[in-house]
């Protein structure tokens, strides 16, 4: 089955740093979600990756897929409290029977320090 | 505006009874989930629906079931044979089981047993 494993699991960074959020799979990716959640509420999409060295921004988080399509990326450049949260990716995956859902990461948990 | 809700918000259950969450979405999704997030564990797929009067187990469904009579509505039963219910209860959607925009969360129920 197809696991994700997302690093690292928490992290604290300084208001204005930049910081790098990685989610690697044991196989290949055909669908990269990246979703953030504020605690207790639900998950906002972000962006969603396909190809191969593909690249996508949103404000100022932007995500990588790999070109090998088993790892990506999510970076965010001049981190803000707002950014505060937690990042979970997400992988297309296909069970026995045919059927298409998608499977989560534990999540990176990230605060912001003013 | 459209959206997906979850009722209530919080819910507290004795150990032995069944209770029902609530999920409605007026996006016109044909795809619906249900997901259960726990400390640690991330998200995992409980049940999910791609189409009304369809439903498949995800991979915790054991305690719980669902019904999709309309295509607005996905409502979870938590039953007594769930041994740990205790959890944060996520329901989405989607146009399509593998949609370039991501699920659409709702906001949670947090389920307490007492």
């Amino acid at each position: 089955s197809q696991e994700l494993e997302q690093s690292p699991q928490s992290l604290i960074v300084q208001e204005g740093k930049n910081l790098t959020i990685n989610c690697t799979s044991s196989k290949t990716l055909y669908g990269l979600y990246w979703y953030k959640q504020k605690y207790g509420e639900g998950l906002i999409f972000l962006m969603m990756l396909q190809k191969g060295g593909e690249e996508k921004s949103h404000e100022k988080i932007t995500a990588k897929l790999d070109e090998k399509k088993q790892q990506s990326s999510l970076h965010i450049t001049a981190s803000q409290p707002s950014h505060a949260g937690i990042y979970l990716c997400g992988a297309d995956t296909m069970n026995s029977g045919g059927y298409q859902k998608v499977t989560f990461g534990i999540g990176t948990k990230l605060q912001v320090i003013p | 505006d459209g959206g997906i809700t979850q009722s209530p918000k919080y819910l507290f259950r004795k150990e032995g009874q069944n209770v029902t969450l609530s999920c409605e979405q007026n996006l016109n999704h044909d795809a619906m989930y249900w997901y259960r997030q726990d400390p640690g564990q991330g998200l995992r797929l409980i049940y999910y629906s791609q189409i009304v009067n369809d439903f498949q187990k995800g991979d915790i469904a054991e305690g719980y079931s669902v019904s999709r009579e309309k295509k607005e509505s996905f409502p979870l039963t938590v039953t007594s044979a769930q041994k740990n219910p205790t959890a944060f209860y996520l329901c989405a959607s989607s146009i399509a089981p593998l949609d370039r925009d991501g699920y659409t969360f709702g906001s949670g129920t947090r389920l307490t047993v007492v």
